[in-house]
């Protein structure tokens, strides 16, 4: 298995709702990242784990909560979000380590109503 | 983070090679050189990467600047499905297991019939 699973890959949400995205892999990669794409912008990242420990947070809303239960499985838990956070939010593994690539999912459209 | 620089896009016809530059005048020791591209409705798919010598795979070949203040990545022969966005990314390393992948801007790749 070579791929970063994302679910669900459309998610319409109110405000006021609690929805979590998924993502998992199964190549055994010890890093996982989630990154933030709004149209026609690269790609910007959002969190990075490490052996299942958060190691890097980049100054993301804590309305935005990441959880990684086990090294196969990285979740983003969405509460009280707003319009502007309507993005296409990207997961990817990879080795640790120096040299190696990323493996992305083919992400979450989220829409924010 | 050490910064690269791309041309905003080019254009290319099919079967033929395909030379898109990168800058990197700021890279660092520990820096490798990475290539991913996203094409319309995908996630970043991984293309190549290197250190210092010139690397080649099944999808393209990375030239890399013998001062390592740029590169250039080479794909052979153009097809309609090569029509992306390719990103130049340096990968920073340094003393963490997992390093940090910042997207620039890309360049815009079109390719024509």
């Amino acid at each position: 298995d070579t791929e970063v699973t994302q679910t669900p890959k459309h998610l319409v949400m109110g405000m006021t709702n609690k929805k979590s995205l998924k993502c998992e892999q199964h190549m055994g990669h010890r890093a996982m990242y989630w990154y933030k794409q709004k149209a026609k912008k690269p790609p910007e990242l959002m969190f990075v784990y490490s052996y299942e420990k958060l190691s890097i947070n980049e100054s993301v809303p804590s309305r935005f909560s990441p959880e990684c239960p086990n090294s196969s499985l990285l979740n983003l838990h969405l509460h009280a979000l707003q319009p502007e956070d309507s993005a296409l939010y990207l997961c990817a593994s990879s080795r640790t380590g120096r040299n190696y690539g990323y493996t992305f999912g083919s992400g979450t459209r989220l829409t924010v109503v | 983070d050490a910064k690269t620089t791309q041309p905003n896009s080019m254009e290319s016809n099919e079967e033929e090679p395909v030379h898109l530059p990168c800058n990197h005048s700021t890279i660092s020791g520990t820096d490798y050189i990475h290539w991913y591209r996203q094409l319309p409705s995908q996630g970043p798919e991984y293309v190549i990467h290197g250190l210092t010598s010139n690397v080649n795979n099944r999808m393209a070949s990375l030239a890399i600047a013998e001062d390592r203040k740029s590169s250039t990545l080479i794909l052979h022969r153009a097809t309609l499905r090569d029509a992306a966005v390719y990103y130049c990314i340096l990968r920073d390393v340094g003393g963490t297991s997992y390093g940090k992948l910042t997207f620039g801007q890309g360049t815009i790749l079109t390719v024509h019939p």
